[in-house]
């Protein structure tokens, strides 16, 4: 069935380091792929997405590569801030405003 | 303008009673959804409505979960005969759906409920 694996389940960095966390699908048809970042107690906000017609995105300190033969997409978050530390889930979607299925989600935190 | 909102955010239960929630979706939206999130864990898809579709419900873990929802408006999940793996937080999520563009999910605040 429908799948989505996600990794590292958490990770730690140093504040001004790279995190790269990386997501696999299982369903070939998703052509959808959203970030959401859910701080402790909050809803899951939407972070930065990417569509199937597109090998990668940036917006500022984010960025999303996919590889569709592979299956795989994957967030780069630079120049890391402590305020950047919260669970972050990978999803992916097919077209025309399909479920979402999520990733298990990573646990960044970001020391100063 | 507002966004999606839930009720109630907090529900405690007794094991056996049945409960339900509520979502309001942003105005305008089209697909509405259910989400379940179990403590340190990943959301879990439900059910699924868009517009006048019948909906998706490949998702509802048992037949003693259900939903409704009103036109584009107002839905509603119920559980019947709450168990304690129910215990969960609950969100819903709203976009607007259209030929040729993708699929924007806005999440509530969620419901967490407790079942003792």
């Amino acid at each position: 069935g429908e799948n989505v694996e996600q990794h590292p389940s958490t990770l730690s960095v140093q504040e001004g380091d790279s995190a790269v966390i990386k997501c696999t699908y299982s369903d070939s048809a998703s052509n959808y792929f959203p970030w959401y970042k859910q701080e402790l107690g909050k809803r899951p906000q939407l972070i930065i997405d990417i569509r199937s017609n597109v090998g990668e995105k940036k917006d500022q300190r984010i960025a999303v590569t996919l590889n569709k033969t592979a299956k795989h997409f994957s967030l780069h978050i630079t120049e890391t801030q402590p305020e950047d530390s919260a669970v972050y889930f990978c999803a992916a979607s097919k077209p025309w405003g399909g479920k979402l299925i999520f990733g298990q989600g990573t646990e960044l935190s970001v020391k100063p | 303008g507002a966004g999606v909102s839930q009720s109630p955010s907090n529900k405690v239960t007794e094991k056996g009673k049945d409960v339900e929630l509520r979502c309001d979706p942003i105005s305008g939206h089209t697909a509405l959804y259910w989400y379940r999130q179990r403590l340190g864990q990943g959301l879990e898809f439900l059910i699924y409505f868009q517009g006048n579709s019948a909906p998706d419900k490949s998702g509802l873990p048992s037949d003693r979960f259900s939903a409704e929802r009103t036109g584009e408006s107002v839905s509603t999940l119920t559980i019947q005969r709450t168990q304690q793996e129910d215990s969960a937080v609950y969100l819903c999520a709203s976009s607007l759906v259209r030929l040729l563009t993708y699929n924007e999910q806005f999440f509530g605040p969620g419901t967490r409920l407790t079942v003792l």
